[in-house]
């Protein structure tokens, strides 16, 4: 149980387009997801908790204009890196609850390339 | 006050052997310890997790140690195997905060 399903698993786009990652918690419900990135060799980095049917909650430094979260349903949560540049390169990885005192269990990330 | 350092960066163990990894943390609101495991290209897996009500929680090969006067916990690793060589992450949460912060992480090798 407690899986979660993050697409797609690689993406290569050039500079100036955008990109939408999806996070799905397939046999549960998630009223919390997490939105991280980390770079090589690194620890994970927290970019914003996403709860549904709200707006998401970003963290310091994090530009909520540049990283859109959509968490419209119980199910599913979107990232959407708007007008990438190759400073954007990145593993992006999704977590999910099914509530504030529950286990996060990860989605496998998604590689990003900005060329 | 909401770090979680993590310590060693990396590790060498040889197959057979114990591997020991610890954290130390100092907000004494956290109540909740996990640890993830991550293989290259791959995201963090929930390995075992727990709460400071108990000392010591073991599933299967896997133990926490934990230290609440110390504000300290670690992992265990009995039998290491090759198939342990990935990299660790501790993490911790607590004081009404949904979100994990993480440990530093160890990249363990696992020699055979």
């Amino acid at each position: 149980g407690a899986v979660v399903s993050q697409h797609p698993s690689r993406v290569i786009c050039k500079s100036g387009t955008s990109v939408k990652i999806e996070c799905r918690s397939l046999d549960f419900q998630a009223t919390t997801m997490f939105w991280y990135r980390q770079f090589p060799k690194q620890s994970l980095m927290l970019m914003a908790t996403s709860n549904e049917g709200s707006k998401a909650t970003y963290e310091q430094g994090v530009e909520k204009d540049k990283f859109l979260i959509n968490h419209a349903s119980l199910t599913l949560s979107t990232l959407t890196v708007t007008s990438a540049h190759p400073e954007d390169s990145s593993f992006y990885i999704c977590s999910a609850a099914p509530d504030g005192r529950s286990a996060q269990h990860f989605g496998d990330g998604t590689r990003l390339s900005i060329l | 006050q909401q770090q979680v350092k993590q310590s060693p960066q990396s590790l060498i163990v040889q197959k057979g052997g114990i591997s020991i990894i610890n954290c130390a943390y100092e907000n004494t609101a956290f109540d909740y310890f996990p640890w993830y495991q991550q293989f290259p290209g791959k995201g963090p897996a929930l390995l075992i997790a727990i709460r400071p009500d108990v000392s010591e929680k073991k599933e299967g090969r896997f133990t926490i140690s934990f230290n609440k006067s110390a504000k300290q916990f670690s992992l265990h690793i009995m039998d290491s195997q090759p198939g342990d060589s990935a990299t660790y992450f501790c993490a911790a949460r607590g004081g009404g905060a949904q979100k994990l912060v993480f440990g530093q992480g160890t990249r363990l090798t696992i020699n055979p």
